[in-house]
């Protein structure tokens, strides 16, 4: 049991669905973070939510949607994806170093998406 | 920019053989070190980190890692492998100051067979 949990595990959405991810995290922490990770490359950081600000975008296609309404909630809305787009979407926490944190991040088990 | 990289994407081992994987980070100030291990079918969890002091950290399971500012490395050790260390491994760096940005390496996948 990591603390941090994540629905649904799998999905398979066609290109003109929209679907959400949903990632709850119960350690308190004060930060939130999606990763992808895709086949043979390094988890993509998309985004960080630091009490509920997101503070980080790193570049992400406006087809995903990040949402943090408190400190334990994160969810990633998804709408007219590619095909590419299929991965392993992660969800973290973590209690924001600039206010005492320790950096270390505690991870889900993830989404399994697949686009067709 | 910042990466991480690791030098071995797929190790083959037999059980009770030494391992080191490793690991160099490009970033000339101060960082924060992490490995982590995603298991099969499991999701990502920490095997140990470096913050700062002894350089040599120990993690779970036996393992440890070995931090080397001059060479900007943080290679993964461990004496004598088991089957059940079969999982790919991560390395990560947090640049310290400013938000939790973990950059992470593309992962080595350890085979250990009995």
């Amino acid at each position: 049991e990591t603390g941090v949990t994540q629905t649904p595990r799998h999905l398979v959405m066609g290109m003109t669905n929209k679907k959400s991810l949903k990632c709850e995290q119960h350690l308190g922490h004060n930060a939130m973070y999606w990763y992808k990770q895709s086949a043979k490359k390094p988890l993509e950081l998309m985004f960080v939510y630091s009490l509920e600000e997101r503070v980080e975008n790193n570049s992400v296609p406006s087809r995903f949607s990040p949402e943090c309404p408190n400190s334990s909630h994160l969810f990633l809305h998804l709408h007219t994806l590619q095909p590419e787009d299929s991965a392993l979407y992660l969800c973290a926490s973590s209690q924001d170093q600039q206010r005492g944190g320790r950096n270390e991040q505690f991870f889900g088990p993830g989404t399994r998406l697949t686009v067709l | 920019a910042q990466s991480v990289s690791q030098h071995n994407h797929h190790v083959i081992l037999s059980e009770a053989a030494s391992l080191e994987l490793g690991c160099n980070y490009s970033y000339g100030g101060t960082v924060n070190l992490f490995w982590y291990v995603q298991y099969p079918g499991q999701h990502l969890q920490l095997l140990l980190k470096y913050f700062s002091g002894d350089p040599l950290v120990k993690g779970i399971k036996g393992f440890e890692a070995e931090f080397i500012k001059s060479k900007f490395s943080f290679n993964l050790r461990k004496p004598s492998v088991q089957w059940s260390d079969t999982a790919e491994y991560f390395c990560a760096v947090i640049l310290s100051g400013g938000y939790n940005k973990l950059i992470f390496g593309a992962g080595t996948r350890l085979a250990v067979h009995p």
